[in-house]
């Protein structure tokens, strides 16, 4: 069965603070998509990793992919309140009909 | 990049009735996706809609209880018929184009 596990779940910081999600998943997959969700609206596309090794940074945030642990993790820097959401990432299974599995998410609380 | 849009917003049904979810993409593409986010919860892939194809439906989801119909490259429907309080949530379409899948605004069905 194809898994997309994300931890932690839930994740309570205060601004300032650094902090990483990780993402883990159990088919072969090359791309991995990393998403904010904020509450009552649609995805938001933060990241697009299509290699081993690739690394990406927009703001106080930085996605990394590890094929081969498979494995990417969402770190997150000196955190502000507006960083407040759900993060999801989701794993490209090309099993011919370009599925896309999204992980458990993680609920990000950032304090003031 | 993609802009989407679908119709309607929201929705409160009657439990036994059935629902039709337009989407509309701003330009062509192949592949167009529904997906299903129950409260609180991540998304689950309901169905695959290619054009001039049947739509390819993900373990636990049929084709009588969540109709699909891709009548050409910018348009998908989806219908959720018979329903019940367990069929209560967002509904989105997303598209794929340049190694990135974006994502409607999504339709928040209530039934009661």
């Amino acid at each position: 069965e194809l898994k997309v596990e994300q931890n932690p779940l839930f994740l309570s910081m205060q601004e300032g603070k650094n902090y990483t999600i990780y993402c883990n998943y159990s088919t072969t997959s090359d791309r991995l998509y990393w998403y904010r969700q904020d509450p009552g609206k649609s995805l938001e596309s933060l990241f697009v990793l299509l290699s081993n090794g690739a690394v990406k940074q927009e703001g106080r945030l930085m996605a990394s992919l590890d094929t081969k642990a498979r494995l990417s993790t969402l770190h997150i820097t000196a955190a502000v309140h507006d960083l407040s959401a759900t993060y999801f990432c989701a794993v490209d299974h090309r099993s011919g009909t370009y599925k896309y599995i999204f992980g458990t998410g993680t609920r990000l609380k950032v304090l003031a | 990049s993609a802009v989407i849009s679908q119709k309607p917003s929201r929705d409160i049904c009657q439990r036994g009735t059935s629902l039709t979810i337009q989407c509309q993409v701003d330009s062509q593409v192949t592949m167009m996706f529904w997906y299903r986010q129950q409260p609180g919860q991540s998304l689950t892939l309901i169905a695959t809609a290619n054009q001039g194809s049947e739509a390819t439906y993900e373990s636990g989801f049929v084709i009588d209880k969540f109709p699909i119909s891709r009548p050409n490259l910018t348009f998908s429907t989806l219908t959720v018929s018979n329903m019940s309080p367990e069929d209560s949530s967002i509904y989105l379409c997303s598209v794929s184009r340049s190694n990135e899948q974006f994502f409607g605004p999504g339709t928040r069905l209530t039934v009661l």
